[in-house]
């Protein structure tokens, strides 16, 4: 199976602020990349598909980038409705694999 | 609007059965594949299963290989998980969610499965 390891696990940003967050695969998975964000009580949202595509009604604010196995998502001027957890997927091979998450946290 | 409302989570007793049940509206279901995608308390998103648009192929995490079986029918907008031999560590909740590509762009609200005696 395909590991999919993010960092930080956890952040700490203040509105405003530009966060980014790693996710690392243990092999190519070219731009097989999505990510997603999560709140309590709320279902799961897609931000990011293909590594670098942003979803319909998702704020600009939100990017991705990266290929093979190194990714990137980047979200400037936080608000603070993204205070979440985010989520790594990878679709280039079954079993899909998430990473760990990593939860933004008000400063 | 795309919706995807799951049922079915209650608590149960190792070793049990429980039928899980994801009813869609909002878009052409039998073009859609869906997954099913846990999250146990404290831990991260594990996928569980999918199902192809017209119910052909499936395919199972590993955790769950042999104890789950994932169905539907385009019919009734509905796929279903028969959960069989429930462990502790089944314990999450699971979401119904439609796949587009190699993405998951729309998840339901999550329904909780909780095992324990």
């Amino acid at each position: 199976d395909i590991q999919m390891t993010q960092s930080p696990s956890f952040l700490s940003a203040s509105v405003g602020d530009r966060v980014t967050i790693t996710c690392r695969a243990s092999q190519n998975i070219i731009n097989h990349l999505n990510w997603y964000q999560h709140q309590p009580g709320k279902a799961p949202r897609l931000l990011i598909y293909v590594a670098s595509g942003l979803q319909s009604g998702v704020p600009s604010r939100f990017s991705g980038s990266g290929s093979g196995t190194d990714f990137t998502l980047t979200i400037t001027n936080l608000q603070p409705e993204d205070f979440a957890t985010y989520s790594c997927q990878q679709g280039y091979t079954t079993p899909w694999t998430f990473g760990q998450g990593t939860k933004v946290e008000i400063k | 609007e795309v919706q995807l409302v799951e049922s079915g989570g209650s608590l149960v007793q190792p070793g049990g059965s429980l039928r899980l049940s994801c009813e869609a509206s909002g878009f052409t279901f039998s073009s859609h594949s869906i997954n099913w995608v846990r999250q146990a308390p404290g831990k991260g998103l594990e996928w569980v299963s999918y199902i192809s648009a017209n119910g052909n192929i499936m395919f199972y995490g590993d955790s769950v290989k042999g104890r789950f079986t994932i169905s539907r029918d385009n019919a009734k907008n509905s796929v279903y998980l028969q959960m069989n031999s429930l462990r502790a560590e089944d314990t999450a909740v699971y979401y119904c969610a439609r796949v587009n590509n190699i993405a998951i762009d729309f998840w339901g609200q999550g329904t909780l499965v909780t095992v324990s005696s």
